[in-house]
């Protein structure tokens, strides 16, 4: 079985500052790894992911995110943020042999402040 | 392509009535999930198509709820009678063959409201 914790469900950060979303994971097998991010009353959008090779994966806007398997973790980073990155964030998991889903996080809320 | 399509984006339906909701998957994707995202449970698996068969309901909630995918092009979650609890977000996703546990994209969502 596989499971997703986000510790936390929102996060207020100053404009400029850095920030990070925790994702810890539980699973019997291996998975791929994820971040999708939901702007308000948008679909989900795939940010970054995590299937093989290089530990640490990078989107296009300046997030990243590292894959720990000792820690089973997959935190979500950011030097500098913008308004624009004010948005619903969702950490997810998908076993790499064993059902074609996805199974995710509660989801962390993060505003960026001005 | 137009990313995946879904219809009507909002809707708001008395307890009782039958609701449909509709999704057009892009073109050339053979996997096709449905998700419900609430406050409480976040976002759920409702059932997920390959090649227009469903492969696992399991996350249905109950018998109210059915899923069809008559084609490639199109597919349909129905709640009937529906329930003031069935009010959330519905998603549905697709996926490139080969590629379903690797990337999913999603469509805007219909939210619905029953009151």
């Amino acid at each position: 079985a596989q499971s997703v914790t986000q510790l936390d469900s929102q996060v207020p950060v100053f404009e400029e500052a850095p920030v990070e979303l925790r994702c810890n994971y539980s699973s019997s097998v291996s998975v791929y790894l994820f971040w999708y991010v939901q702007y308000p009353n948008q679909g989900l959008q795939l940010l970054l992911k995590y299937l093989s090779g290089s530990t640490l994966v990078e989107s296009i806007n300046g997030f990243e995110a590292e894959f720990n398997k000792s820690q089973t973790s997959f935190h979500l980073r950011k030097p500098s943020v913008h308004i624009s990155d004010t948005a619903e964030y969702f950490c997810a998991v998908s076993p790499w042999n064993t059902g074609n889903q996805f199974y995710f996080g509660t989801g962390t809320s993060l505003t960026v402040i001005p | 392509d137009a990313g995946v399509i879904q219809s009507p984006r909002h809707e708001v339906t008395e307890m009782g009535q039958e609701v449909t909701l509709r999704c057009k998957p892009i073109s050339g994707h053979d996997y096709l999930f449905w998700y419900r995202q609430t406050m409480m449970r976040g976002l759920e698996l409702l059932i997920y198509f390959n090649n227009n068969v469903p492969i696992d309901d399991s996350g249905m909630p109950e018998d109210r709820f059915s899923a069809k995918m008559p084609n490639a092009s199109f597919s349909t979650l129905k709640i009937q009678p529906s329930e003031p609890r069935d009010s959330a977000v519905y998603f549905c996703a697709s996926s490139q063959p080969g590629q379903a546990n690797t990337e999913a994209f999603f469509g805007q969502g219909t939210r619905l409201t029953v009151v």
